[in-house]
């Protein structure tokens, strides 16, 4: 399966702990994007990364949250200290960008976070 | 924030009929695209429209986009069961990368 794969799959934590998601792009993929999603609703922009650099960062990415792509492959998305209002699905996309165009995204099947 | 808004909510409509959701947004855009989402897959792209294109077609979808309005609308053709999903518009912001997802419609197809 060449898609975007995303681990784990579902991840329940007590408030508090810290938590670390994986998402590994289509291998030719350039961007990679994080999203937060709950439910009745759509994605919400995280980050996004241009090969290793993270070039754009939401205003609700607070203090807790960082994501890293050290070599412009993998990413990962940690939450430190989680609260409950933390819980949601994490959702990955890639795509290839040029600079003449903008392409689709592709998806993860997202990593569940439930925090009790 | 999520900067567009999808309209209806929810749609409900009989196999072989077509289903019109229609999208707004607030800003300037590179371009718009649709994703459909199912339990069972995910996110799915579905048609890009650019911001200097007024109408696209892929198989039974149409998307038309007015920027005079900031509005776009994506029509099924001939629905069918697998069509049920849920519906999201994203726009692409001028001068970056930044995808910005609306709020979906939710189409159910009875069969």
């Amino acid at each position: 399966d060449t898609g975007v794969s995303q681990n784990p799959r579902h991840k329940i934590t007590k408030r508090g702990q810290n938590v670390t998601f994986r998402c590994d792009p289509i291998s030719e993929h350039n961007r990679l994007y994080w999203y937060r999603q709950t439910l009745g609703q759509g994605p919400e922009f995280l980050t996004y990364f241009q090969n290793e650099a993270q070039l754009e960062k939401s205003r609700l990415l607070s203090d807790r949250f960082s994501a890293e792509r050290p070599k412009g492959s993998f990413s990962t998305l940690e939450i430190q200290r989680t609260e409950q209002g933390d819980s949601a699905m994490y959702l990955c996309a890639s795509s290839l960008a040029t600079a003449a165009r903008i392409h689709e995204q592709y998806f993860g099947p997202g990593t569940r976070l439930t925090v009790t | 924030s999520q900067q567009g808004e999808e309209d209806p909510q929810a749609l409900s409509i009989q196999e072989g009929e077509n289903a019109t959701m229609n999208c707004s947004y607030k800003t300037s855009i590179n371009n718009l695209q649709w994703y459909r989402q199912n339990s069972g897959r995910g996110l799915v792209h579905l048609i890009l429209i650019r911001s200097n294109e007024r109408e696209k077609h892929s198989g039974r979808l149409r998307v038309t986009l007015d920027t005079s309005k900031k509005s776009s609308s994506l029509l099924i053709t001939a629905s069918r069961a697998a069509d049920t999903a849920s519906y999201f518009c994203a726009t692409v912001l001028s001068g970056t990368y930044k995808y910005i997802f609306g709020t979906g419609t939710r189409l159910k197809v009875l069969a």
